[in-house]
């Protein structure tokens, strides 16, 4: 019930094209749902968040889309580009209880 | 910007040796965190606290104590390092409810 189930493991495109990440989760209790990015040597940084009131957020090339009756989201990048190429997790949380469940990321990379 | 700052990138250690990571903010956030990063398994919850010497468990605290004795420092303690902690940690401070993680860039700890 904690658990948030992100495909795929890994990804590649090519410069341009439209990479989606999925994630699933089963506690409707949760009520935030970041996005991190995280790029080699470096800690997770916070892209786009969304809450469940809206099922879509954009900011720049990154769009969450939110299907609150499925209980899953996902992350779209928009003409994807090489410095694109990172690992993403997903995570849901529960407001007031600091606690985030994350997914297992997944490896995208973008060819030039 | 808030900073928070790992004291060490690399680490290597003898199994049963205590082992201390240091973590530090500037941004005077009330919660801090610690999560090990491993490949397929996503960020796993160590421990957390919301407090100067309030700490609690996450999902996966064993072999694992904290400290925080003040508010802009958490530290994290493996009592007698095994390989089976062979690990990324990674260090995270947030302010009140639902505001973003803000992550360290991680401290790869070895345990030979």
């Amino acid at each position: 019930q904690q658990q948030v189930k992100q495909s795929p493991q890994s990804l590649i495109v090519q410069k341009g094209g439209i990479p989606i990440i999925n994630c699933a989760y089963e506690n409707t209790a949760f009520d935030y749902f970041p996005w991190y990015q995280q790029f080699p040597g470096k800690g997770p940084a916070l892209l786009i968040a969304i809450r469940p009131d809206v099922s879509e957020k954009k900011e720049g090339r990154f769009t969450i889309s939110f299907n609150k009756s499925a209980k899953q989201f996902s992350l779209h990048i928009m003409d994807s580009q090489p410095g694109d190429s990172a690992t993403y997790f997903c995570a849901a949380s529960i407001g007031g209880t600091y606690k985030y469940i994350f997914g297992t990321g997944t490896r995208l990379k973008v060819l030039a | 910007d808030v900073k928070v700052t790992q004291s060490s990138r690399y680490l290597v250690k003898r199994t049963g040796e205590k082992v201390f990571l240091e973590c530090v903010q500037d941004m005077d956030h009330e919660n801090m965190f610690w999560y090990r990063q491993d490949p397929g398994l996503g960020l796993r919850l160590i421990y957390f606290s919301y407090d100067v010497k309030m700490k609690e468990k996450g999902d996966i605290p064993e072999g694992y104590s904290v400290s925080r004795e003040k508010k802009e420092r958490f530290s994290l303690i493996l009592e007698s390092a095994s390989t089976n902690q062979t690990s990324m940690y990674l260090c995270a401070s947030s302010g009140r409810g639902n505001s973003p993680l803000h992550f360290g860039n991680g401290t790869r700890l070895t345990v030979t």
